[in-house]
């Protein structure tokens, strides 16, 4: 199993570019989710999907959008690239939700300039 | 509002001693699950531990272990005998049943040889 994987790695924008931050997962989990993480703010969460067809929105969803077209895809994309923006993106995972653990993809370090 | 506080920012330890890492939280919930994660500098998010807040028993797993005092909202992690491996960012993350993870700031755990 690969597990969670995201691509790219590192991605540098500039303002008002668009981009898809790709997250894929092998463990046939119902439940992902991005988050993003920032100095001193520990991780915040963006969007999320309890199943394929269903997103919700998290804390901090605005200049974001996602889908959930199967169970293994999330993508997260970026509609308007701005400042605020750049942060560590990272792709979660899990079996259910209460009470078990998600598995964390590698991280997407993002620079909007 | 459901909060979660790691009132410290870093944390340093003697290598084979023992450090504890404070979490509070605040939530009307009863029923609720807790975990701790790890993000070494590889960036990685690791599960250290979880507690369900049912139970009094105070979860631990190998060198690592919990406080947890449900009526003071404290969830507190115990490393014992710090090895330099355990140097990493340490988050705090109740589940309270709203479909999220609600993190906190993290701990920037050091330690020294």
């Amino acid at each position: 199993n690969a597990g969670v994987t995201q691509t790219p790695k590192f991605q540098v924008l500039k303002t008002g570019q668009s981009m898809t931050l790709q997250c894929a997962q092998d463990m046939n989990h119902e439940y992902m989710s991005w988050y993003r993480q920032d100095p001193g703010m520990g991780l915040r969460l963006i969007h999320y999907s309890v199943g394929a067809g269903i997103t919700d929105q998290g804390e901090v969803p605005n200049g974001y959008n996602v889908s959930r077209s199967t169970t293994e895809d999330f993508p997260l994309r970026l509609l308007s690239a701005a400042p605020s923006q750049t942060s560590v993106y990272f792709c979660a995972s899990s079996k259910g939700l209460a009470g078990v653990e998600q598995f964390f993809g590698p991280g997407t370090r993002l620079t909007v300039l | 509002a459901q909060t979660v506080t790691q009132s410290q920012p870093e944390m340093s330890v003697q290598e084979a001693e023992t450090v504890t890492l404070s979490c509070t939280y605040d939530t009307s919930e009863s029923d609720y699950y807790l975990f701790w994660y790890k993000q070494p500098p590889s960036r990685q998010m690791i599960l250290v531990i979880r507690q369900e807040a049912y139970k009094q028993q105070n979860a631990t797993e190998n060198r690592f272990s919990v406080n947890f005092q449900k009526a003071a909202k404290s969830f507190s992690l115990k490393i014992s005998d710090s090895q330099l491996g355990d140097a990493a960012m340490y988050f705090c993350a109740p589940f309270f049943g709203n479909e999220k993870l609600t993190f906190g700031t993290g701990t920037r755990l050091t330690i020294i040889p």
